[in-house]
């Protein structure tokens, strides 16, 4: 069985400041792995994934995530953040090749202060 | 493309009335799945399909929730009766499936209140 653990359920940071939000997972086999955020009042977007080759994967708004698969962890990192992404993040793993459904972890939500 | 639509956006009711949600899939997407949202239990899956057939619904809470695909551009998550307890957000996604993963597309939600 798959899960998905974000320890953290509120993330706050001032503006310009460095984040990181972590996700942890637990799989017997290999896993596609995925950041999707929802801004408020709308449904979730794929932010960046994780299916194989390189284990840094990049956002087009400045988001990065690292696949390391001794810790089993797949954290997002921000080097400075906006206000902009105020936000709630999801991590989410599926099993690889051929898994049609996701599971999300908790979420966790980011609110970044002027 | 239009995206995932869900219809209605906002829905309120009362107790013990029958609620029906609907979504649209992305056109040539053949998975849809079901979500609820709430603060206490987070995203949770309720059902999903593939290909029209519903494969998992073990997320569903209770004889109360059915759900139905009866073609490739349309399904609905009924509640029959409704209880203050389902109020929630509701999201329909699909996804593209083949043999590797493929991401999937969130609608922007059905939020339904029941009083």
């Amino acid at each position: 069985a798959q899960s998905v653990t974000q320890l953290d359920s509120q993330v706050p940071v001032f503006e310009e400041a460095p984040v990181e939000l972590r996700c942890n997972y637990s799989s017997s086999v290999s896993v596609y792995l995925f950041w999707y955020v929802q801004y408020p009042n709308q449904g979730l977007q794929l932010l960046l994934k994780y299916l194989s080759g390189s284990t840094l994967v990049e956002s087009i708004n400045g988001f990065e995530a690292e696949f390391n698969k001794s810790q089993t962890s797949f954290h997002l990192r921000k080097p400075s953040v906006h206000i902009s992404d105020t936000a709630e993040y999801f991590c989410a793993v599926s099993e690889s090749p051929g898994a049609n459904n996701l599971f999300f972890g908790t979420g966790t939500r980011l609110t970044v202060i002027p | 493309d239009a995206g995932v639509i869900q219809s209605p956006r906002h829905e309120v009711t009362e107790m013990g009335q029958e609620v029906t949600l609907r979504c649209k899939p992305i056109s040539g997407h053949n998975s849809l799945f079901w979500y609820r949202q709430t603060m206490m239990r987070g995203l949770e899956l309720l059902i999903y399909f593939n290909n029209n057939v519903p494969i998992d619904d073990s997320g569903m809470p209770e004889d109360r929730f059915s759900a139905k695909m009866p073609n490739a551009s349309f399904s609905t998550l009924k509640i029959q009766p409704s209880e203050p307890r389902d109020s929630a957000v509701y999201f329909c996604a699909s996804s593209l499936w083949t043999s590797g993963h493929n991401e999937q597309f969130f609608g922007p939600g059905t939020r339904l209140t029941v009083l």
